[in-house]
């Protein structure tokens, strides 16, 4: 069973709306969630980070997560063409050390 | 740009080759990984270090691979004998003693094995 869970899409919204990323991942104790962006050729860059049950937003961006039901996700709010890229959902390893990356989801923002 | 640097961004070679990667992480950030990324899919784990001592290795990483960090500073992956199923991104990320949990990646290295 793969760890880390995401739609792979594209998930398909207009210019303005709100797009919403799922994540669900299997390991109870897992106790750090990332949220990274990935444009086409280029590297994950991170966006937000989210530790404890609930909602938390940095400016356009709002992670939600629920630990009993072993959910993360990310809303876009006012999505813009420049959003468009993979999203990929991270969560901590059994270590503590390594990541567990979801095989990300496509976001499409069309104008 | 995150700060994490890597040499080559883009590397061709036959198989059977050896090639090598280097990673120079953020100024003083004491961890360092790697990770590998095919098409379609997110990055995988290969090997963490923290300073100098490698202290976790994927199953992925087999013996064709390794990985060194001899001063605790930069970081080379060398890949042996290589093979298609080699052909992939090479993903290095630093993290910061004091801003733990979280991982700068760089550019990465696209390897492509013919």
């Amino acid at each position: 069973q793969k760890e880390v869970e995401q739609n792979s899409g594209p998930l398909s919204v207009p210019e303005g709306a709100i797009a919403s990323l799922n994540c669900t991942y299997s390991d109870r104790g897992s106790q750090s969630f990332f949220w990274y962006r990935q444009y086409s050729g280029k590297s994950p860059e991170l966006i937000m980070s989210i530790y404890s049950n609930g909602d938390k937003e940095d400016g356009r961006f709002t992670a939600q997560l629920n630990k009993a039901s072993q959910y993360v996700s990310l809303l876009i709010r006012d999505s813009q063409p420049s959003d468009s890229a993979t999203y990929l959902c991270a969560v901590d390893s059994n270590s503590g050390y390594a990541l567990n990356f979801g095989k990300g989801t496509s976001l499409l923002v069309t104008p | 740009d995150t700060g994490v640097s890597q040499d080559p961004r883009h590397k061709i070679t036959k198989r059977g080759q050896n090639v090598t990667f280097r990673c120079d992480p953020i100024s003083e950030h004491n961890r360092l990984y790697w990770y590998r990324q095919t098409l379609g899919q997110g990055p995988e784990f290969l090997t963490y270090f923290q300073n100098e001592a490698q202290l976790e290795k994927s199953r992925l990483l087999s013996d064709r691979f390794s990985a060194e960090r001899p001063k605790g500073s930069f970081s080379t992956l060398e890949i042996q004998r290589t093979e298609q199923g080699d052909s992939a991104m090479y993903l290095c990320a630093s993290e910061g003693a004091f801003d733990t949990d979280t991982q700068y990646f760089g550019p990465g290295t696209r390897l492509t094995v013919l």
